[in-house]
């Protein structure tokens, strides 16, 4: 059975303070890892998929990172408008279309 | 309209009532997918559609009944609901995941249910 841990539950930084979220993964045969954001009372906006281990992609002040067992999101200088919770996702091999998610990280950025 | 929409955005419903949420897709895609997402839990799988087929249930109760009639339009039809069934219900589409690959869903905003 597929399985998505994130950590931290919850993020405090001041405003142009870097810092990483976690997404740790077991899964048959990954066939891609998700990076979405969500604000509150709203869906999920896509933000990347990490297709193997090695491989990572920007956006802005976001840029996301693969290995076999985990999944960074690495926030570089967040600004308020950066906070929401950020949901990380995985589809194994065996799974037609399910993706399994973790719990989230909530992540808040003082002025 | 772009993206996927959902109707309503919020539901208010007595465990005797029946009720439909509506999902509309407008990407092109061939898949729809029903999630449950509850305070403190992570999103849920309900069902998986692809070409207007139930290829997925995620051990749904059967007081949860989706519809597919085409590839852009899913609904969810609800009857004899529980309180503990109160959450957010969201839609999304992908093409099919029979493709191959990663496969990116896209997700609707959402319907709130509150179950009295």
């Amino acid at each position: 059975e597929d399985q998505v841990t994130q950590s931290p539950e919850a993020l405090r930084l001041q405003e142009g303070e870097s810092s990483s979220l976690n997404c740790s993964y077991t899964v048959s045969g990954l066939r891609g890892l998700f990076w979405y954001r969500q604000d509150p009372g709203k869906g999920p906006e896509f933000l990347f998929t990490l297709y193997s281990a090695g491989e990572e992609k920007e956006k802005e002040r976001l840029k996301a990172t693969l290995t076999k067992k985990e999944s960074f999101l690495h926030i570089t200088a967040p600004k308020p408008e950066d906070s929401a919770t950020y949901l990380c996702a995985v589809r194994g091999g065996t799974s037609y279309g399910k993706l399994t998610f973790g719990q989230g990280t909530i992540l808040t950025v003082h002025p | 309209e772009t993206g996927v929409t959902q109707t309503p955005r919020h539901l208010v419903m007595g465990m005797t009532n029946k009720k439909s949420l509506k999902c509309e897709q407008h990407l092109g895609h061939n898949a729809m997918y029903w999630y449950k997402q509850s305070a403190k839990k992570p999103l849920e799988l309900m069902f998986v559609y692809s070409l207007e087929e139930r290829v997925e249930n995620n051990s749904v109760p059967s007081r949860f009944s989706p519809e597919c009639p085409n590839s852009s339009h899913l609904f969810l039809h609800l009857h004899t609901l529980q309180p503990e069934d109160s959450a957010l219900y969201l839609c999304a589409s992908s093409q099919d995941p029979a493709s191959g690959g990663a496969v990116t869903q896209y997700f609707g905003p959402g319907t709130r249910l509150t179950v009295l």
